[in-house]
This record gives structure tokens, C-alpha cells and sequence, in this order.
């Protein structure tokens, strides 16, 4: 098994660039989730999805939009890139069936720079 | 609002000691609590996921316990490695949602 696979790894974006991450597990979890992660401030969830065809906003939603496209698909897409979106973003997807066994397990994380 | 906090920040070892790092939590009510590793410029591993209704887990040489009354868990590390250098995060699930809270991490440096 793959475990949970994003794609791309490093990304140069131009201020005003829209873009898509890619994330996909292999895993056949329900939950899956984006977090972005800033010196100094953490690991912060962007969007959740808790089973196939819902998603809800987490701590900083702002200037993000997210797709299930199915059970192992959860894509983030930024529309007009900005400066403050610098960061290294990780996916990661949840095998619990109730939400007091959920472990999460991440991806190896995109780098991405805004210019 | 819960806050999840580790002290120290960072911690210098010699080989062979034995450890323990920190997690304090400001709600009790919590619904679980994982530790991750985290070696540098790569992503998160999981170690251990403790549930509300549990008080400890063990894997190797790693057992972690929770105190929910006191808002505490820790992260017990036998004979430590170099190969135990990283940065460890714990995380609390304050309720149903399935979301986590990070705490900032405590940086190990197991010195040979």
C-alpha cells in the first residue's frame, strides 16, 4: 500500500495563479483532511471530509475550496494564489468508523511558494 | 476554546536514557489523543492513538498515557536512539468532528 500519496511535491506559484493539490489514499478510510503547517503556528486544518460527499470548513477555510471527488480522492484547489498561502500543505485520511478511534495518517506534504 | 501545549520546545539527550515529553490540554473533554513524529522536511508518522476511554498504549519501546482530569499526556521513550531525533507532536480530538488540535511540538535530540 501506498498509504496517502500527494501530488505535487514542490510548487513555485506566481501571486493571482490558481492551482489544485492533489491527494489520494489507498487505504479505503471514510475521513479525509487538509492541513497546512507554518513555523511558529502549527499544524491548522483547512477542510475536512468525513465521509464521501461531505466537506466542512476547519480552522482557516479562507481563500480554499475542496472536492471528494470520491472515497480516495480529496483535492484542495487555490483560486488566486496570495503570499500568506506560503506554507508546506499535508493531507491525511482517518480509518476510525466512530471519531474517538479516528488515527490519521498523512501524506509526505507539498511545498508551495507564492510569489 | 481548547489549547494544546508541549513543553519544552526542545530536549538534548544522550543515547541510552531514558524520556519523557509533554502534552497539556485545557478541556478535559476530549474524544482521543495521537502522537506523531515528525523528521525534518518529511511528513507525519503516527506512533500512538490513546482513546477518551483509555489510560495508556504501548508500542516497543513507546507507551503513552492520558490523564484527562489533570489535561495531561505523556510520551515515555525507552533507550533512546539517534534514530529517535525528531520532532513530536500530539494531537487531541476535542470532540465528534473528527478534527484534530496540534500542539507546537517538542524538538528530541538523542546525542550518541
Amino acid at each position: 500500500n501506498a498509504g496517502v500519496t500527494q501530488t505535487p511535491k514542490f510548487q513555485v506559484l506566481k501571486t493571482g495563479q490558481s492551482m489544485t493539490l492533489q491527494c489520494a489514499q489507498d487505504m479505503n478510510h471514510n475521513s479525509m483532511y487538509w492541513y497546512r503547517q507554518d513555523p511558529g503556528m502549527g499544524l491548522r486544518l483547512i477542510y475536512y471530509s468525513a465521509s464521501e460527499g461531505t466537506t466542512d470548513k476547519g480552522e482557516v477555510p479562507n481563500g480554499y475550496n475542496v472536492s471528494r471527488l470520491n472515497k480516495r480522492e480529496f483535492s484542495l484547489r487555490l483560486e488566486s494564489a496570495a503570499p500568506s498561502q506560503t506554507s508546506v500543505y499535508f493531507c491525511a485520511s482517518g480509518r476510525g468508523t466512530t471519531s474517538s478511534y479516528n488515527e490519521q495518517f498523512f501524506g509526505p506534504g507539498t511545498r508551495l511558494t507564492v510569489l | 476554546k481548547q489549547e494544546v501545549t508541549q513543553i519544552p520546545a526542545a530536549l538534548s539527550v544522550p543515547e541510552g536514557e531514558n524520556l519523557v515529553l509533554n502534552c497539556s490540554f485545557t478541556d478535559s473533554a476530549i474524544y482521543n489523543l495521537q502522537w506523531f513524529r515528525q523528521d525534518p522536511g518529511k511528513g507525519l508518522t503516527s506512533l500512538l492513538l490513546i482513546q477518551s476511554s483509555q489510560r495508556e498504549q504501548t508500542s516497543g519501546r513507546l507507551n503513552a498515557s492520558l490523564d484527562k482530569s489533570s489535561g495531561r499526556s505523556t510520551l515515555y521513550i525507552a533507550a533512546s536512539q539517534p534514530g529517535d531525533s525528531a520532532t513530536y507532536l500530539c494531537a487531541l480530538g476535542p470532540d465528534s468532528s473528527y478534527k484534530l488540535i496540534f500542539g507546537s511540538g517538542t524538538r528530541l535530540l538523542v546525542r550518541p
